[in-house]
């Protein structure tokens, strides 16, 4: 079946560090791959999405690129701030899979000062 | 434009109970999914519907149902709670045709505690 595979967190960063957190997938075809991100007591929202082979996606300051080759969806920022810090999201929706959305499980970022 | 709304936002309840949860998709967004969230977990697909019809369906029991009405909105049904079932219930509104559709846009959750 489908699946995403995210790196353990938490993960913890001083504020302007360089981020990156890892996802792979496994799928059989080629999904859409999206990142989410939850902000404390908040619900999910679309962080950044790629389509296809190649693709990056990019919304304030993150990016991530969809690798066939590597089955991966890395995201990634420059620069962190401390509004940065929440618990984010890789997920996949394959074609065919009645637009479900599979979910990793999190990895819980947090920015100091 | 008004986001996803979902209401209660809290809610308390004992097992054996049953319980409503209620979703108002984004304007012009005719597909509503559920999702549940348990604490430190990726969230899990539940149901999806478009136009009033059940679509897709995830690895829960019967005890968890859903419909669809001729406005869009949804509401998913527990019965029978069990403490398990103490979770986030997240609903995600998105287009059905196209490319966007793959786009899912997701509420505030209301937050379920069974005791």
């Amino acid at each position: 079946g489908n699946s995403v595979t995210q790196m353990e967190g938490p993960v913890t960063l001083s504020e302007e560090a360089f981020l990156t957190i890892n996802c792979t997938y496994t799928a059989t075809g080629y999904p859409s791959l999206f990142w989410y991100v939850q902000y404390p007591g908040e619900g999910l929202q679309l962080l950044l999405k790629a389509t296809k082979a190649d693709d990056k996606g990019s919304n304030k300051g993150f990016e991530a690129t969809y690798r066939k080759e590597t089955t991966s969806f890395h995201l990634e920022k420059g620069s962190v701030q401390v509004s940065d810090s929440a618990v984010y999201f890789c997920a996949l929706i394959f074609r065919g899979s009645n637009y479900k959305l599979t979910f990793g499980k999190g990895t819980l970022l947090t920015v100091n000062p | 434009d008004a986001g996803v709304t979902q209401s209660p936002t809290h809610l308390i309840k004992t097992r054996g109970q049953h319980v409503t949860l209620r979703c108002s998709p984004i304007s012009g967004h005719k597909s509503v999914s559920w999702y549940q969230q348990v604490l430190g977990q990726g969230p899990q697909f539940i149901f999806q519907y478009y136009e009033k019809e059940e679509r897709g369906r995830g690895n829960f029991p019967d005890r968890f149902s859903a419909r669809q009405f001729p406005n869009y909105s949804s509401e998913l049904n527990v019965n029978a709670l069990l403490l398990g079932d103490s979770a986030l219930y997240l609903c995600a509104s998105s287009q059905w045709r196209g490319q966007s559709a793959y786009e899912q846009y997701f509420g505030p959750g209301t937050r379920l505690t069974v005791t």
